[in-house]
Parts: structure tokens; sequence; C-alpha cells
């Protein structure tokens, strides 16, 4: 069965303060990895597809990157706007579906 | 364009009352995808449609019905709610199937007394 795991659940920083999100993950055959952005009370928002290990991908102060077992978020100098739940969600190509994570709770103090 | 779009944003059932979950989107995509969110639970997925006239099951489709009413249009019926559906539902739609970016609506909050 595929899984997916989000850590931390919860992460506090302060405004300028770089840090990374971990997504590890075990599925049947990596078909892609996805990073959303979620406000309080609204949809995902689509960030970034990763579909194979040493590929990186930036936008604005994010940055994902991709191994055969994990995915890292890394924010640098966040600002107070970043401030949201991140998803991580793989494709199997197994199971031809998508599962994903608990999310990363992500606060930003100025 | 307004992308994808649900309706009701909110609804309170009754134990036994039906419902139907309404999403429409604008980007000419061929899929379309539902999804429930608990508390402590990743997005999982209910029904998905790949293309119109098609829709299959997806993790938890129990309790619950679809109809790809045209290429817009995705509708999700609960014929008897519980409160175990008390949940928020949300309504995605991708170019061509699960290989692709999936773009979300805003959500139903559905709370089943």
């Amino acid at each position: 069965e595929d899984q997916v795991t989000q850590s931390p659940e919860a992460l506090r920083l302060q405004e300028g303060e770089s840090s990374s999100l971990n997504c590890s993950y075990t599925v049947s055959g990596l078909r892609g990895l996805f990073w959303y952005r979620q406000d309080p009370g609204k949809g995902p928002e689509f960030l970034f597809t990763l579909y194979s290990a040493g590929e990186e991908k930036e936008k604005e102060r994010l940055k994902a990157t991709l191994t055969k077992k994990e995915s890292f978020l890394h924010i640098t100098a966040p600002k107070p706007e970043d401030s949201a739940t991140y998803l991580c969600a793989v494709l199997s190509g197994g199971y031809q579906k998508v599962t994903f994570g608990t999310g990363t709770k992500l606060q930003v103090i100025p | 364009n307004a992308g994808v779009t649900q309706t009701p944003k909110f609804q309170v059932l009754k134990t036994g009352q039906s419902m139907t979950l309404q999403c429409a989107q604008d980007m000419n995509h061929n899929s379309m995808y539902w999804y429930r969110q608990d508390p402590g639970m990743g997005l999982r997925l209910i029904y998905y449609s790949a293309s119109e006239g098609t829709t299959d099951k997806g993790e938890v489709p129990n309790g619950y019905n679809v109809s790809r009413l045209n290429k817009r249009e995705f509708s999700l019926r609960l014929e008897s709610a519980a409160p175990s559906q008390t949940s928020v539902y949300f309504c995605a739609s991708s170019l061509e199937g699960q290989t692709d970016t999936q773009y979300f609506g805003p959500g139903t909050r559905l709370t089943v007394l």
C-alpha cells in the first residue's frame, strides 16, 4: 500500500528563518510527486510537480527537491504570508492513484 | 476564468437526508475528482471521472454516487447522509488524468447531525 508521511506536523518560524519540510514516501513505482499549499478554509493550490530523483524546482522563496525516498520543500527567508499548510502527494504507477500526506502546518511570525 | 467552483459552501444535514454537491470547471479539463478531507487524514479520493461519460470509484466510495453531467460539471450525491460523512469536500480537475496537475475548488463544509 502506498504511504506518504510528512514531517514535522507543525513548524513555527521567525520571519527570515529558513527551514525545510519533509515528505517521505513508499509507493509502487513513483510517477510524480506534487506539492500544494492550502490556506485555512480554502482548497489546495498547486505549487510544484517533480517526476524523477534529482529534480529540483523553485518558485519565489520555495524550492522543492526529490530523492528516491523523500522530497523536501525548502523555504528561504520566509515571510508571514508563507504561513499555510503544505501538502505533499504522490502518484504511483502501480496503483495509478494519488496519495496525499496529512500536511505540515507552517506559521511564520513577524 | 473562475477555475473550479463548488456549491454550496456550507451545509448542515440530518441523518438520513440526501443532498447533491455541485462542481463546475471552466478550464476545458477532461478529468474531474471528488475528495474528502478529515482532520488528521490526507485528502482521500471518493470518485473520479477520467473523461466525459466515465466514472470510477476511488478510495472511499461507499455512501456516495456521482454524475458527470457534461465536460464541465461533476456532481456528488449523498443518498442517505450519516454522521461519518461529516467532512470538507473538494472537487478538482486536471487536463488529462492523475498524472496532470489537479486544480481544486474552494470546498464544501458538510455537517451531518
